[in-house]
């Protein structure tokens, strides 16, 4: 089975820190993708990979950056956490350019800034 | 930019009856492809269905089917014979098929289905 783990499950961070969410996948596939999910806003996408060190911006990026130095794990960064950031984040993969394959997705981590 | 919209925020079913969760989509491409994702209490997102639009045919899973209305814009999710496996949230969403947007998907808010026994 494809296999997309958060490292991290619940996390609790004071404003201002700078917070890593981390994400592998052990599938070798292409694109990745980090999601939040907020009741009433369904899933929005932060941002996603489809190369290593490829990046590009999703809906909401403001306040985040993202790595990907291996392919197999995509790192979300928060560089000054604040308040409105907390949120289930989901992490997700899929197989290279084509549209209908399916996307992966992990098992999220909570994230509380106080 | 492409949106989802899920008009339903809860539904209830009895056990063993239908439900029909409602989706709408706009969008100007013409080839694309509409999921329905389920996700439990655990919070792991599950592929329910998935169904291309350049298919007139309605994509069956077993319990779950879907009737995809092209020209509508409408994309409703139909559970038969509802069991109390079913409870979760559902998402609708909507994939391109251009690369340009990366294949991401874009989700709708959810509609959280409630099965009383």
């Amino acid at each position: 089975d494809v296999k997309v783990t958060q490292s991290s499950r619940y996390l609790v961070k004071r404003t201002g820190e700078k917070v890593f969410l981390e994400c592998v996948q052990d599938m070798d596939h292409e694109n990745m993708f980090w999601y939040r999910q907020d009741p009433g806003l369904g899933l929005r996408l932060i941002y996603f990979s489809y190369d290593v060190k490829m990046k590009e911006k999703g809906d909401i990026p403001e306040g985040y950056s993202v790595s990907r130095e291996k392919k197999e794990r995509f790192s979300l960064i928060l560089e000054s956490a604040s308040t409105n950031q907390t949120s289930m984040y989901l992490c997700a993969s899929s197989v290279g350019s084509v549209s209908g394959n399916t996307i992966y997705f992990g098992e999220g981590s909570w994230l509380t800034v106080v | 930019a492409q949106t989802v919209t899920q008009s339903q925020p809860e539904m209830s079913v009895q056990e063993a009856e239908t439900v029909t969760l409602s989706c709408t989509y706009d969008t100007s491409e013409s080839d694309y492809y509409l999921f329905w994702y389920k996700q439990p209490p655990s919070r792991q997102m599950i592929l329910v269905i998935r169904q291309e639009a350049y298919k007139q045919q309605n994509a069956t899973e077993n319990r779950f089917s879907v009737n995809f209305q092209k020209a509508a814009k409408s994309f409703s999710l139909k559970i038969s014979d509802s069991q109390l496996g079913d409870a979760a949230m559902y998402f609708c969403a909507y994939r391109d098929l251009e690369r340009k947007y990366g294949n991401k998907l874009v989700f709708g808010a959810g509609t959280i289905l409630r099965v009383k026994s």
